[in-house]
């Protein structure tokens, strides 16, 4: 599975939209995007996934460059228990292996 | 309701003892996975299977073993081999090979602590 870059922390004024960078620049042609997230002291939540095309869903967008090389989670009206670690995956298939990188804490300001 | 259940929460041992962490999952998911998450850190994976009876190790296997002797059931033992067992503890389960871009499920976690 390629390896993906991201910043170590981000701040977000709340009802502002959240934007969280991810770079994976080794990815292959046949590998998805994931992000996921982990609040303090629980397992990780699946947010949204693709493959090239833009997606959308009730709980955030997902961007992917025309090259693949990188992609950005919005979170369009950023709340304070948006507040977490956000992880940016590239994988093939649902059944291999899954390596999480060091993630993002995005922190949401009142 | 389905989902992926660890137990228990909270574990205690005495330095030098093994122990087993419990995870099961009624999703009829074919790969499961064991993670390590230390303070501050991200989550490390010790190993992982993709099918009832075989598993791989992971990037921090060491003082791990698994077993897999159902679908329903990976469970960790954490041997006294391991030099820092006290961790929190992830499991996770994905559909595997046969449904593509699907999603990992996780369960809540087991914080195991070792004096």
């Amino acid at each position: 599975d390629a390896k993906t870059t991201q910043p170590t922390s981000m701040d977000c004024a709340e009802g502002r939209a959240a934007n969280l960078p991810c770079n994976h620049s080794t990815i292959s042609g046949n590998e998805y995007v994931y992000w996921y997230r982990q609040i303090h002291s629980q397992g990780p939540q699946y947010i949204i996934h693709g493959l090239k095309n833009n997606e959308t869903n009730e709980m955030a967008s997902l961007i992917i460059t025309e090259d693949r090389k990188s992609s950005t989670l919005i979170l369009p009206h950023a709340t304070l228990r948006d507040t977490a670690v956000y992880y940016c995956i590239v994988r093939v298939y649902s059944g291999g292996k899954l390596t999480f990188g060091q993630g993002t804490i995005l922190t949401v300001h009142p | 309701d389905g989902g992926i259940t660890q137990s228990p929460k909270y574990l205690f041992r005495k330095e030098g003892q093994n122990v087993t962490l419990s995870c099961e999952q009624n999703l009829n998911h074919d790969a499961m996975y064991w993670y390590r998450q230390d303070p501050g850190q991200g989550l490390r994976l010790i190993y992982y299977s993709q099918i009832v009876n075989d598993f791989q190790k992971g990037d921090i296997a060491e003082g791990y073993s698994v077993s897999r002797e159902k679908k329903e059931s990976f469970p960790l033992t954490v041997t006294s081999a391991q030099k820092n067992p006290t961790a929190f503890y992830l499991c996770a389960s994905s559909p595997g090979q046969s449904r593509m871009n699907t999603e990992a499920f996780f369960g809540q976690g087991t914080r195991l602590t070792v004096v």
